[in-house]
């Protein structure tokens, strides 16, 4: 069974605005990863954050997570048509391998 | 770019016959790991090795899969008289175990989608 769920499911957008995803989790995690998947690249690690950190960027990336609330957001900023993609969260339970994804967002932004 | 790399990208075959997948990884990457993906849902894990060793198997994985690494490089996803639910996208990743680093990110190649008439 998969372990994350994203929230929403779908998300349009135009270029320039933001764009935000969530991601809850069922069990305890030692880290949770977000990859991206669009038919030209495949699937794409974009950002990991550790069980003990609350945030972290990279780039145009922000990632926070609530371990409390089990659950993980991610902001894109200033978004392109590039970022048009479908987005997964993915939990790492048994370190250093098996990883459970969510069914993902899929992520459409127009010019 | 030595990125993973997957044979065939695409495969149709009818119910019932064999099909093999072939994965090869990044070349200094000594895990490697096998996912399953349905249209609309995320990748779910069906095994993983580390070098040669086949180390976890989901219960995804029946008794008709079986997956080989047997020189600890590439890896084949062999699966025996398939069925119509064996249809999907069959992804393989690699990643490299980092002394005194317990989690990694893992790179994946572009996939098998197999279809099964």
């Amino acid at each position: 069974s998969q372990q994350g769920e994203e929230d929403p499911q779908a998300l349009s957008i135009q270029e320039g605005e933001n764009a935000t995803m969530n991601c809850s989790y069922k069990t305890s995690i030692n880290n949770l990863q977000w990859y991206r998947q669009n038919s030209g690249r495949g699937l794409v690690h974009l950002i990991l954050i550790r069980s003990n950190e609350r945030e972290k960027h990279s780039g145009r990336l922000r990632v926070t997570l609530d371990t409390s609330k089990k659950s993980s957001s991610l902001l894109i900023t200033a978004s392109r048509a590039a970022d048009t993609a479908s987005y997964f969260c993915a939990t790492d339970i048994n370190s250093g391998y098996a990883l459970n994804f969510g069914k993902g967002t899929s992520l459409l932004v127009t010019p | 770019d030595t990125g993973v790399s997957q044979n065939p990208r695409h495969k149709i075959t009818k119910r019932g016959q064999n099909v093999t997948f072939r994965c090869d990884p990044i070349s200094e990457h000594n895990r490697l790991y096998w996912y399953r993906q349905t249209l609309g849902q995320g990748p779910e894990f069906l095994t993983y090795f580390q070098n040669e060793a086949q180390l976890e198997k989901s219960r995804l994985l029946s008794d008709r899969f079986s997956a080989e690494r047997p020189k600890g490089s590439f890896s084949t996803l062999e699966i025996q008289r398939t069925e119509q639910g064996d249809s999907a996208m069959y992804l393989c990743a690699s990643s490299p175990r980092i002394a005194g680093r317990s989690y990694n990110e893992q790179f994946f190649g572009p996939g098998t989608r197999l279809t099964v008439l």
